[in-house]
């Protein structure tokens, strides 16, 4: 079955500290793979993405990720937070053969301390 | 561009009640997404629709429908509210999925009392 796990629930962290949000991934199959961020009461925005090709992707706002695929494997990381980081994160993937269909991990909770 | 609308924002209903959401797209999108976000599920994926054929559908009741037209525009529907409905519901739009990234509209809140 497909499923995406993200393992922390809620992350606090203090300002200017550094952050690692994990997401592990299951799939028989190609898969396309996504970090959304979510602010209180808004949609989803797209931090970045991997497609294909280097396994370590740059995204908005200072993050980044890398793709494992031995430990199939998607954890988002940034060197150093600010409050503004705080919000909803969410791992997702998507397959070839699927078309647009996402599924998401749980979220995660970033909260930034002072 | 603009991005992906929804509309109502707010929404609320009564049980046995039915409803309808409407996403209009990016423009030049062709696939629309809808999604249901709930606290204790999460966000889960209801179906997708494109080139106004649904492509994919989630585990969801009939009572869950949708469709979408030839300018992309989507509507989404749920017959028979329960309390369970109560949810935020997102649509997303995309050149043709997969691959492409999605685009979330901010969501139509429906509180089903």
């Amino acid at each position: 079955a497909q499923s995406v796990t993200q393992l922390d629930s809620q992350v606090p962290v203090f300002e200017e500290a550094p952050v690692e949000l994990r997401c592990n991934y299951s799939s028989s199959v190609s898969v396309y793979l996504f970090w959304y961020v979510q602010y209180p009461n808004q949609g989803l925005q797209l931090l970045l993405k991997y497609l294909s090709g280097s396994t370590l992707v740059k995204g908005i706002n200072g993050f980044e990720a890398e793709f494992n695929k031995s430990q199939t494997s998607f954890h988002l990381r940034k060197p150093s937070v600010h409050i503004s980081d705080t919000a909803e994160y969410f791992c997702a993937v998507s397959f070839y053969n699927q078309g647009g269909k996402l599924i998401f991990g749980q979220g995660t909770e970033l909260s930034v301390k002072p | 561009k603009a991005g992906v609308t929804q509309t109502p924002r707010y929404l609320i209903k009564t049980r046995g009640q039915q409803v309808t959401l409407s996403c209009s797209p990016i423009s030049g999108h062709r696939s629309v997404s809808w999604y249901q976000q709930t606290p204790g599920q999460g966000l889960q994926f209801l179906f997708e629709y494109f080139s106004e054929t649904q492509r994919n559908k989630g585990n969801f009741p009939g009572r869950f429908s949708g469709r979408q037209f030839s300018n992309s525009r989507s509507e989404m529907n749920v017959s028979t509210l329960e309390l369970g409905d109560s949810a935020l519901y997102l649509c997303a739009s995309g050149p043709s999925g997969g691959r492409n990234e999605q685009f979330f509209g901010p969501g139509t809140r429906l509180t089903v009392l």
